[in-house]
């Protein structure tokens, strides 16, 4: 079964610190996608970063990067030197190649306090 | 380049009422997928549709829930005799071609969702 857990429910950071959200997944398949999204107070679901399972170098896009590591089935997402417009749910999802359903998190709620 | 749009944003419907939610996908895009977000859940696939053609509803609820992606205009997802249960934010996505090819990986993008409340 293919499954995606996000263990930490809310975070809550003063601005500036550095925080990350943690994404444990499960499937079987060799061949998949994994995906952060941000849903900011307003609703809207806004993609951040989509990763193949075969290419399992970290990226880094100004102070968001993220770190996927296939031995331990993790694509976990920091956040450097956190701002308050970074509050938001943060959800990371996972794609298999042979499936178009994106299978969600239940989602990380961050607040970043001034 | 409008991206992919959904109304209406909110919708406030009673017990019993139907619902109708539709969403316009983007320019080009042929295949549509909506999602379902529970309060303080994440999102759950519900339906994919291609143009008259339902590909694969195994999310949908069995009763009162019907989607419809017509040859023109936009695709509708309607709940009918909405219960309290039914309350969600209702979100839609779009790709030029389905997102199952093992050579290109087409993106879904995501509308802004309609939220529906039943009271």
């Amino acid at each position: 079964a293919q499954k995606v857990t996000q263990a930490q429910t809310e975070i809550s950071v003063v601005e500036k610190e550095d925080v990350t959200l943690d994404c444990v997944y499960e499937t079987r398949d060799t061949t998949y996608y994994l995906f952060w999204y941000k849903q900011p107070p307003s609703g809207e679901l806004v993609f951040l970063i989509r990763r193949n399972s075969f290419d399992e170098q970290n990226e880094i896009s100004g102070r968001y990067s993220w770190n996927f590591q296939k031995s331990t089935s993790s694509f976990n997402f920091t956040i450097t030197a956190s701002q308050v417009v970074d509050s938001a749910v943060y959800f990371c999802a996972l794609r298999m190649d042979s499936s178009y359903k994106l299978i969600f998190g239940s989602g990380t709620r961050l607040l970043v306090r001034p | 380049n409008a991206g992919v749009m959904q109304n209406p944003r909110h919708l406030v419907r009673r017990r019993g009422q139907e619902a109708r939610l539709r969403c316009s996908p983007m320019k080009g895009h042929s295949h549509v997928y909506w999602y379902r977000q529970l309060p303080e859940e994440g999102l759950k696939f519900m339906v994919y549709l291609q143009k008259e053609n339902i590909i694969d509803e195994s999310g949908m609820p069995k009763e009162r829930f019907s989607a419809e992606f017509p040859k023109e205009g936009p695709s509708i997802l309607r709940i009918q005799q909405v219960v309290r249960g039914d309350s969600a934010a209702y979100f839609c996505a779009s790709s030029p071609r389905g997102t199952g090819n093992s050579y290109i990986t087409y993106e879904q993008y995501f509308g802004p969702g309609t939220r529906l409340t039943v009271t």
